[in-house]
Protein backbone atom coordinates (compact mmCIF):
# COMPACT_ATOMS: atom_id res chain seq x y z
CA UNK A 1 0.00 0.00 0.00
CA UNK A 2 1.09 3.32 -0.82
CA UNK A 3 -0.92 5.30 2.06
CA UNK A 4 -2.03 8.18 2.15
CA UNK A 5 -0.40 10.65 -0.90
CA UNK A 6 -0.35 13.68 -1.51
CA UNK A 7 0.39 16.62 -4.59
CA UNK A 8 2.08 18.76 -5.22
CA UNK A 9 4.72 18.90 -2.94
CA UNK A 10 5.05 22.36 -3.29
CA UNK A 11 3.69 25.58 -4.52
CA UNK A 12 3.63 29.30 -4.62
CA UNK A 13 0.66 30.80 -5.63
CA UNK A 14 0.11 34.58 -6.69
CA UNK A 15 -2.53 36.03 -4.53
CA UNK A 16 -6.19 35.72 -6.23
CA UNK A 17 -5.52 32.47 -8.38
CA UNK A 18 -6.35 29.27 -7.33
CA UNK A 19 -5.60 26.12 -6.91
CA UNK A 20 -6.67 22.38 -6.04
CA UNK A 21 -4.40 19.97 -3.26
CA UNK A 22 -5.01 16.67 -4.63
CA UNK A 23 -5.31 13.58 -1.81
CA UNK A 24 -5.27 9.86 -2.70
CA UNK A 25 -5.83 7.20 -0.25
CA UNK A 26 -5.33 3.27 -0.90
CA UNK A 27 -6.30 1.70 2.11
CA UNK A 28 -10.40 1.65 1.67
CA UNK A 29 -10.99 3.81 4.80
CA UNK A 30 -14.48 5.62 5.42
CA UNK A 31 -12.88 8.83 6.85
CA UNK A 32 -10.88 11.08 5.07
CA UNK A 33 -9.42 15.04 6.49
CA UNK A 34 -7.60 17.99 5.51
CA UNK A 35 -5.52 19.95 7.78
CA UNK A 36 -3.52 23.20 8.06
CA UNK A 37 -0.49 23.62 10.07
CA UNK A 38 0.85 26.71 10.99
CA UNK A 39 4.28 27.33 12.53
CA UNK A 40 3.71 27.13 16.21
CA UNK A 41 0.02 26.27 16.14
CA UNK A 42 -0.21 22.52 15.59
CA UNK A 43 -2.46 21.18 13.16
CA UNK A 44 -5.99 22.48 12.30
CA UNK A 45 -9.08 20.90 10.85
CA UNK A 46 -10.60 22.59 7.97
CA UNK A 47 -12.77 20.01 6.61
CA UNK A 48 -13.59 16.08 6.71
CA UNK A 49 -15.54 13.27 5.18
CA UNK A 50 -17.16 10.03 6.73
CA UNK A 51 -17.62 8.72 3.05
CA UNK A 52 -17.92 9.47 -0.35
CA UNK A 53 -20.54 11.69 -1.14
CA UNK A 54 -20.09 12.96 2.61
CA UNK A 55 -18.52 16.50 3.84
CA UNK A 56 -17.91 18.82 6.68
CA UNK A 57 -16.36 21.72 7.76
CA UNK A 58 -13.93 21.68 10.73
CA UNK A 59 -12.43 24.42 12.31
CA UNK A 60 -10.96 27.03 9.84
CA UNK A 61 -13.30 26.03 6.48
CA UNK A 62 -13.21 29.19 5.22
CA UNK A 63 -11.47 30.16 1.94
CA UNK A 64 -11.57 25.78 0.99
CA UNK A 65 -13.48 23.68 -0.57
CA UNK A 66 -13.50 19.60 -0.35
CA UNK A 67 -15.32 17.34 -2.16
CA UNK A 68 -15.62 13.35 -2.02
CA UNK A 69 -16.67 11.59 -5.07
CA UNK A 70 -14.80 8.57 -4.35
CA UNK A 71 -13.76 6.48 -1.13
CA UNK A 72 -9.82 6.87 -2.38
CA UNK A 73 -9.78 10.87 -3.30
CA UNK A 74 -10.64 13.98 -1.17
CA UNK A 75 -9.25 17.21 -2.64
CA UNK A 76 -9.00 20.07 -1.32
CA UNK A 77 -9.87 23.34 -3.06
CA UNK A 78 -8.68 26.81 -2.51
CA UNK A 79 -10.54 29.87 -4.44
CA UNK A 80 -8.81 33.28 -4.37
CA UNK A 81 -5.83 32.11 -2.84
CA UNK A 82 -4.67 35.01 0.17
CA UNK A 83 -1.27 35.05 1.96
CA UNK A 84 -3.26 33.92 5.28
CA UNK A 85 -3.64 30.21 3.55
CA UNK A 86 0.47 29.75 3.33
CA UNK A 87 0.79 27.14 5.22
CA UNK A 88 1.15 23.67 5.17
CA UNK A 89 -1.29 21.01 4.38
CA UNK A 90 -1.69 17.74 5.50
CA UNK A 91 -4.14 15.15 4.17
CA UNK A 92 -5.46 11.97 6.80
CA UNK A 93 -7.39 9.25 6.60
CA UNK A 94 -8.47 6.83 9.01
CA UNK A 95 -9.76 3.22 9.73
CA UNK A 96 -12.13 1.81 12.91
CA UNK A 97 -10.05 -0.39 14.84
CA UNK A 98 -12.23 -2.59 15.97
CA UNK A 99 -10.93 -4.54 18.68
CA UNK A 100 -10.07 -0.83 20.50
CA UNK A 101 -12.93 0.53 18.97
CA UNK A 102 -11.62 3.77 17.55
CA UNK A 103 -10.25 5.40 14.86
CA UNK A 104 -6.72 5.66 14.24
CA UNK A 105 -5.52 7.78 11.52
CA UNK A 106 -2.56 7.93 8.87
CA UNK A 107 -0.99 11.43 7.19
CA UNK A 108 0.21 11.99 3.91
CA UNK A 109 3.63 13.94 3.70
CA UNK A 110 2.17 17.21 3.36
CA UNK A 111 2.14 20.07 0.71
CA UNK A 112 3.74 23.22 1.75
CA UNK A 113 1.81 26.28 -0.41
CA UNK A 114 3.09 29.46 -0.20
CA UNK A 115 0.76 32.77 -1.12
CA UNK A 116 2.11 36.07 -2.50
CA UNK B 1 -15.18 21.95 23.77
CA UNK B 2 -11.58 19.79 24.43
CA UNK B 3 -8.17 21.62 24.37
CA UNK B 4 -4.32 20.65 24.70
CA UNK B 5 -1.84 22.17 26.05
CA UNK B 6 1.83 21.87 25.66
CA UNK B 7 3.93 23.54 27.90
CA UNK B 8 6.91 23.57 26.07
CA UNK B 9 7.95 24.69 22.48
CA UNK B 10 11.06 23.65 22.37
CA UNK B 11 12.90 21.05 24.47
CA UNK B 12 16.94 20.98 23.83
CA UNK B 13 18.83 17.91 25.42
CA UNK B 14 21.92 16.35 25.10
CA UNK B 15 22.50 12.57 23.42
CA UNK B 16 21.52 10.04 25.93
CA UNK B 17 19.72 12.40 28.71
CA UNK B 18 16.21 11.55 29.46
CA UNK B 19 13.44 13.68 28.18
CA UNK B 20 9.80 14.51 28.97
CA UNK B 21 7.76 16.25 26.72
CA UNK B 22 4.74 17.71 29.07
CA UNK B 23 1.39 17.33 27.96
CA UNK B 24 -2.41 18.84 29.63
CA UNK B 25 -5.92 18.23 27.83
CA UNK B 26 -9.26 19.55 29.38
CA UNK B 27 -12.47 18.26 28.22
CA UNK B 28 -15.92 17.59 29.48
CA UNK B 29 -16.50 13.83 28.19
CA UNK B 30 -14.18 11.14 28.04
CA UNK B 31 -11.17 11.08 25.61
CA UNK B 32 -8.35 9.19 23.88
CA UNK B 33 -4.91 10.49 23.77
CA UNK B 34 -2.40 9.95 21.15
CA UNK B 35 1.08 10.97 20.98
CA UNK B 36 2.37 11.45 17.08
CA UNK B 37 5.80 12.70 16.16
CA UNK B 38 6.42 14.13 12.74
CA UNK B 39 10.19 14.27 11.59
CA UNK B 40 11.62 17.22 9.77
CA UNK B 41 9.71 17.13 6.21
CA UNK B 42 7.74 14.58 6.80
CA UNK B 43 4.35 13.87 7.94
CA UNK B 44 2.86 13.03 10.98
CA UNK B 45 3.22 9.12 12.37
CA UNK B 46 1.05 7.47 15.37
CA UNK B 47 3.62 6.76 18.07
CA UNK B 48 1.46 5.80 20.72
CA UNK B 49 -1.82 6.34 22.28
CA UNK B 50 -4.06 5.75 25.46
CA UNK B 51 -7.59 4.42 24.52
CA UNK B 52 -8.31 2.03 28.05
CA UNK B 53 -6.41 -0.33 30.37
CA UNK B 54 -2.89 0.37 31.69
CA UNK B 55 -2.26 4.07 32.29
CA UNK B 56 1.32 3.24 31.06
CA UNK B 57 1.43 3.20 27.16
CA UNK B 58 5.08 2.51 25.19
CA UNK B 59 5.99 2.59 21.84
CA UNK B 60 8.27 0.96 19.80
CA UNK B 61 11.74 2.37 20.21
CA UNK B 62 11.34 3.57 23.98
CA UNK B 63 8.95 6.31 24.62
CA UNK B 64 6.74 5.88 26.71
CA UNK B 65 3.69 8.22 28.07
CA UNK B 66 1.91 7.58 31.25
CA UNK B 67 -2.57 8.93 31.22
CA UNK B 68 -3.13 10.66 34.68
CA UNK B 69 -7.01 11.23 34.90
CA UNK B 70 -6.61 12.97 38.38
CA UNK B 71 -4.13 15.58 36.53
CA UNK B 72 -5.41 15.61 33.12
CA UNK B 73 -2.14 15.03 31.66
CA UNK B 74 -0.32 12.66 29.15
CA UNK B 75 3.07 13.37 29.13
CA UNK B 76 5.79 11.63 26.75
CA UNK B 77 9.00 10.54 28.28
CA UNK B 78 12.30 8.70 26.95
CA UNK B 79 15.09 7.23 29.30
CA UNK B 80 17.92 8.07 27.32
CA UNK B 81 17.54 10.05 23.76
CA UNK B 82 19.18 9.37 20.17
CA UNK B 83 19.82 12.11 18.08
CA UNK B 84 17.57 10.14 15.37
CA UNK B 85 15.06 11.29 18.11
CA UNK B 86 14.82 14.91 17.02
CA UNK B 87 11.65 15.55 15.85
CA UNK B 88 8.25 17.65 16.60
CA UNK B 89 6.12 16.01 18.68
CA UNK B 90 2.40 16.65 19.12
CA UNK B 91 -0.08 15.59 22.00
CA UNK B 92 -4.08 14.83 20.53
CA UNK B 93 -7.30 14.10 22.47
CA UNK B 94 -10.13 12.67 20.78
CA UNK B 95 -13.21 13.05 22.84
CA UNK B 96 -15.55 10.11 23.06
CA UNK B 97 -19.05 10.96 23.10
CA UNK B 98 -20.64 8.22 24.54
CA UNK B 99 -19.98 6.02 21.15
CA UNK B 100 -20.07 8.60 18.91
CA UNK B 101 -16.30 9.88 18.47
CA UNK B 102 -15.55 13.49 17.71
CA UNK B 103 -12.10 14.68 15.70
CA UNK B 104 -8.51 14.70 16.94
CA UNK B 105 -7.61 18.07 18.53
CA UNK B 106 -4.20 18.89 18.72
CA UNK B 107 -1.51 20.62 20.87
CA UNK B 108 0.77 23.37 19.47
CA UNK B 109 3.32 20.82 19.25
CA UNK B 110 6.98 20.63 20.98
CA UNK B 111 10.12 20.70 19.10
CA UNK B 112 12.99 17.82 20.38
CA UNK B 113 16.21 18.62 19.43
CA UNK B 114 18.64 16.22 20.35
CA UNK B 115 22.74 17.66 20.82
CA UNK B 116 26.09 15.52 20.47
Amino acid sequence: NAGVTQTPKFRILKIGQSMTLQCTQDMNHNYMYWYRQDPGMGLKLIYYSVGAGITDKGEVPNGYNVSRSTTEDFPLRLELAAPSQTSVYFCASSYLNLLAGVYEQYFGPGTRLTVT
Amino acid sequence: AQSVTQLDSQVPVFEEAPVELRCNYSSSVSVYLFWYVQYPNQGLQLLLKYLSGSTLVESINGFEAEFNKSQTSFHLRKPSVHISDTAEYFCAVRPNYGGSQGNLIFGKGTKLSVKP
